[in-house]
């Protein structure tokens, strides 16, 4: 059960686009399409923002969009806003039918 | 609104035994799966345990497994987690959050706000 693999931080200016990548395995990213994306800012719980590699949630911008290839999944966020400041974790459902979270991306807007 | 509150957190000497609990409310509790997943402070996140709508299926982390033991009262609306054998590495905020299936597998849409176990003689 490791850790999905994340970049530690990634950061943008306002208006560009920026891609989180999240690299498993076939026992998880590349096993099923059931990877998810979550928001959290400091001293909050985590929020849903991307489930099945790329469907949003009700409520959730379109600005953020998911997708995957192969054992990598990938979170994009277009038109970055200083409010998109946040830690954005991956998780994925696994073949031994656990899951698993990313290590965690800083997103930090320039 | 989907409310979840946890409780049952605090201080515990490595090798004894807490119980958290998580209250659930505005939603038909018993028709989604649950999950807890714990934080360390200032590190990421981890997937603990999972609990089907009915029990069926049970999984755990194998940091935990053979130590926590996950439940529900569907009649209570309620989550639980027996955790036994504490250890330092077990501190954390842990968090119940809510799946969009029943079966699991579709992605945390609801979280409480955690609460936090410490583990220290």
């Amino acid at each position: 059960q490791s850790a999905l693999t994340q970049p530690a931080s990634v950061s943008g200016s306002p208006g560009q686009s920026i891609t989180i990548s999240c690299t498993g395995s076939s026992s998880d990213v590349g096993g099923y399409d059931y990877v998810s994306w979550y928001q959290q800012y400091p001293g909050e719980a985590p929020k849903l923002i991307i489930y099945d590699v790329s469907r949003r949630p009700s409520g959730v911008s379109h600005r953020f969009s998911g997708s995957k290839s192969g054992n990598t999944a990938s979170l994009t966020i277009s038109g970055l806003q200083a409010a998109d400041e946040a830690d954005y974790y991956c998780s994925s459902y696994t073949t031994s039918s656990t899951y698993v979270f990313g290590t965690g991306t800083k997103v930090t807007v320039l | 609104e989907v409310q979840l509150v946890e409780s049952g957190g605090g201080l515990v000497q490595p090798g004894r035994s807490l119980r958290l609990s998580c209250a659930a409310s505005g939603f038909t509790f018993d028709d989604y799966a649950m999950h807890w997943v714990r934080q360390a402070p200032g590190k990421g996140l981890e997937w603990v345990s999972s609990i089907t709508w009915q029990s069926g299926s049970i999984a755990y982390a194998d940091s935990v497994k053979g130590r926590f033991t996950i439940s529900r009262d569907n009649a209570k609306n309620s989550l639980y987690l027996q955790m036994n054998s504490l250890r330092r590495e077990d501190l954390g905020l842990y968090y119940c959050a809510k799946d969009r299936f029943y079966y699991g597998s579709g992605g945390f849409d609801s979280w409480g706000q955690g609460t936090l176990v410490a583990v220290s003689s």
